[in-house]
């Protein structure tokens, strides 16, 4: 089955450590993007990627690092200049432009301990 | 930039009862889509609307894009206990996906 897959599910971090989520999907999408979701709140955009080797700021992208080496796979890394990184986070997929909706994986949930 | 707003941001209803969640954008869309993401899961695309004044139903829901396609709507007829979650509209930036904060549902059985 064709998806997008992200790991871990949970994830503890100590402060001051630099932590990566891990973002693969298969459905041979060109763009990927990173959203943080904080409780009762709405999605916020980290980093988006539109093509391979290539990727963008987002609207709250301070703190955060992206890299697109592969077309399948789009990690995203929070360093520990994120001043308050526990939240939930959401991986998408879509095709060129966003039609026909986004693909979402099941997201990871980050606890800073 | 674009901001799309959402209301109400909570709902709960008696179970057959109708909901109805509104999605408001500063500026015109070219396109305006609808997710539903159920209690810790993850958003799943519902539909996407492309044309003014478009309806399209979906079984007990019904999705319209005003005329000036700066706002849309979400209408459940009956609401059951499976439609409990959070329900997104979202609409195109520059590129991204810019989403509402979304309105949540609680259906009392």
């Amino acid at each position: 089955d064709g998806g997008i897959t992200q790991s871990p599910k949970y994830l503890f971090r100590k402060e001051g450590q630099n932590v990566t989520l891990s973002c693969e999907q298969n459905l041979n999408h060109d763009a990927m993007y990173w959203y943080r979701q904080d409780p009762g709140q709405g999605l916020r955009l980290i980093y988006y990627s539109q093509i391979v080797n290539d990727f963008q700021k987002g609207d709250i992208a301070e703190g955060y690092s992206v890299s697109r080496e592969k077309k399948e796979s789009f990690p995203l890394t929070v360093t520990s200049a994120q001043k308050n990184p526990t939240a939930f986070y959401l991986c998408a997929s879509s095709i060129s432009g966003g039609l026909y909706g986004y693909t979402f994986g099941s997201g990871t949930r980050l606890t800073v301990v | 930039g674009q901001q799309v707003m959402q209301i109400p941001q909570y709902q709960h209803v008696q179970e057959g009862e109708d909901f109805t969640t509104y999605c408001n954008s500063s500026t015109t869309l070219s396109n305006i889509q609808w997710y539903k993401q159920r209690p810790g899961g993850h958003p799943v695309f519902l539909i996407q609307l492309v044309k003014s004044g478009e309806v399209k139903k979906q079984k007990r829901l019904t999705f319209q894009f005003g005329e000036a396609k700066k706002n849309s709507s979400l209408h459940i007829t009956a609401t059951q206990t499976t439609d409990v979650g959070t329900y997104f509209c979202a609409g195109p930036g520059n590129t991204p996906l810019v989403f509402g904060k979304g309105t949540r549902l609680s259906v009392i059985a």
